[in-house]
């Protein structure tokens, strides 16, 4: 089956401190991957995505993601975060040959001051 | 203004109503999404649309329907709204031959009573 996984439903960390967001995805979803951000009361808006090429992406607000094909995996990460980095962080993948992007539970991000 | 605008933001509802939730987008994009939203379930694929004539069912269609009334217009209905219905819904955007990126609505809140 399709799947996208996200090991950690919250994550807290102080102000200032390095973040890592973890994802694995399934040999199903293509290597089309995706985080988004969610903030409060808002809708979801692209932070980064690995399409093709380095396998270190850069996304806006500082945020960063590599690609690791031999771990399946996808993970995000900061080296410092601010208090505005407080929002819900989803991971996704394109599936099969529709084009259908499946997503992670998702991940809260809490930073505390 | 928004590029994919959703009505109504938030609504609340008693069992059995009829409800409409309507997106229009202006990024001239064919393809259109519904998503559900639940705490810990991430986002969920009720229905998409690759073009007007285009419809088809996602992961979670029971008790929903679509109507694709123009490229730009893509809204999802309760037949009989049941509590468990109560979500977060989003509508999305994307284009064809792209890299599957989408572009989302700020979401409209349901709350089935």
């Amino acid at each position: 089956a399709q799947s996208v996984t996200q090991l950690d439903s919250q994550v807290p960390v102080f102000e200032e401190a390095p973040v890592e967001l973890r994802c694995n995805y399934s040999s199903s979803v293509s290597v089309y991957l995706f985080w988004y951000v969610q903030y409060p009361n808002q809708g979801l808006q692209l932070l980064l995505k690995y399409l093709s090429g380095s396998t270190l992406v850069k996304g806006i607000n500082g945020f960063e993601a590599e690609f690791n094909k031999s771990q399946t995996s996808f993970h995000l990460r900061k080296p410092s975060v601010h208090i505005s980095d407080t929002a819900e962080y989803f991971c996704a993948g394109l599936s099969g040959g529709y084009q259908k992007v499946t997503f992670g539970t998702g991940t809260k991000l809490q930073v505390i001051p | 203004d928004a590029d994919v605008t959703q009505t109504p933001r938030n609504r609340i509802t008693k069992t059995g109503k009829r409800i409409m939730l309507e997106c229009s987008q202006t990024k001239g994009h064919d393809r259109m999404y519904w998503y559900r939203q639940d705490p810990g379930l991430g986002l969920r694929l009720i229905y998409y649309s690759f073009d007007v004539k285009d419809i088809n069912k996602g992961e979670i269609s029971d008790g929903y329907s679509v109507s694709r009334q123009a490229q730009a217009k893509f809204s999802l209905s309760l037949e009989s709204a049941i509590p468990n219905q109560t979500a977060l819904y989003f509508c999305a955007t994307s284009a064809q031959g792209g890299t599957g990126e989408l572009f989302f609505g700020e979401g409209s809140r349901l709350t089935v009573l």
